[in-house]
């Protein structure tokens, strides 16, 4: 099956830092979603994002699907970014049953 | 509110019962699915239905039982519980394909916990 790769595992930032997510994955995939898992539990939907670039305030997100790579930059880090981040990414597998493969997370801890 | 929502949000049972979570959905969607989390935060779907229609079983043992009376609903029954079962459950969906856009969305998580 599909694999999907992400780095670091864990990081650990100061307030005000600036950050790179990576995500790699193995084979053709036809979607990607960025997630931000908070202290809570809660799957937050940060970006949905087969290709290209998009940015969201101080979050941006680029997939290179020809390179099978995708970046989440985090700018001017804040506590409150604190959590998991997720990568997933989908492989159409029939017309209506496409599923979300799932990276094993970077671990941020953001320090004031 | 426009959301994928589950109860209960935590639920603690004893091994060998019997137990159930339950979707719902209000964003009228078509496909839904299940994901547990395990004690590493690791991700993984174990179900898929589209519009009541089972699409995807992930080698789940048959102690899990998903069924969806409608679109809307995708409620998850538990047999037997075991200890492993001990995680947290997602519940998820997405709309039709269309233009090939299929964001997934999440419910809050149910945090099974077996003693």
């Amino acid at each position: 099956g599909i694999q999907v790769e992400q780095s670091p595992p864990d990081l650990i930032l100061q307030e005000g830092a600036n950050s790179t997510l990576r995500c790699n994955f193995s084979d053709s995939v036809n979607n990607l979603q960025w997630f931000h898992q908070n202290p809570w539990g809660q799957l937050i939907n940060l970006f949905y994002i087969p290709s290209g670039t998009k940015q969201n305030g101080r979050l941006s997100a680029t997939t290179v699907a020809t390179e099978r790579y995708s970046l989440l930059y985090i700018s001017s880090s804040q506590t409150t970014d604190s959590g998991v981040y997720f990568c997933a990414v989908d492989l159409l597998i029939k017309a209506a049953g496409n599923k979300l493969t799932f990276g094993g997370g970077t671990r941020v801890l953001v320090k004031p | 509110d426009t959301a994928v929502s589950q109860t209960p949000k935590y639920l603690v049972t004893q091994m060998g019962n019997d137990k159930s979570i339950k979707c719902e959905q209000n964003l009228g969607h078509d496909t839904m699915y299940w994901y547990k989390q395990d004690s590493k935060k690791f991700l993984k779907i174990m179900f898929s239905y589209n519009n009541k229609e089972l699409i995807i079983n992930e080698t789940v043992p048959n102690r899990f039982s998903p069924k969806s009376p409608d679109k809307a609903h995708l409620n998850l029954h538990i047999n037997s519980l075991e200890l492993g079962d001990s995680a947290v459950y997602f519940c998820a969906s997405r709309p039709r394909l269309a233009g090939g856009y299929n964001e997934q969305f999440f419910g809050p998580g149910t945090r099974l916990t077996v003693l």
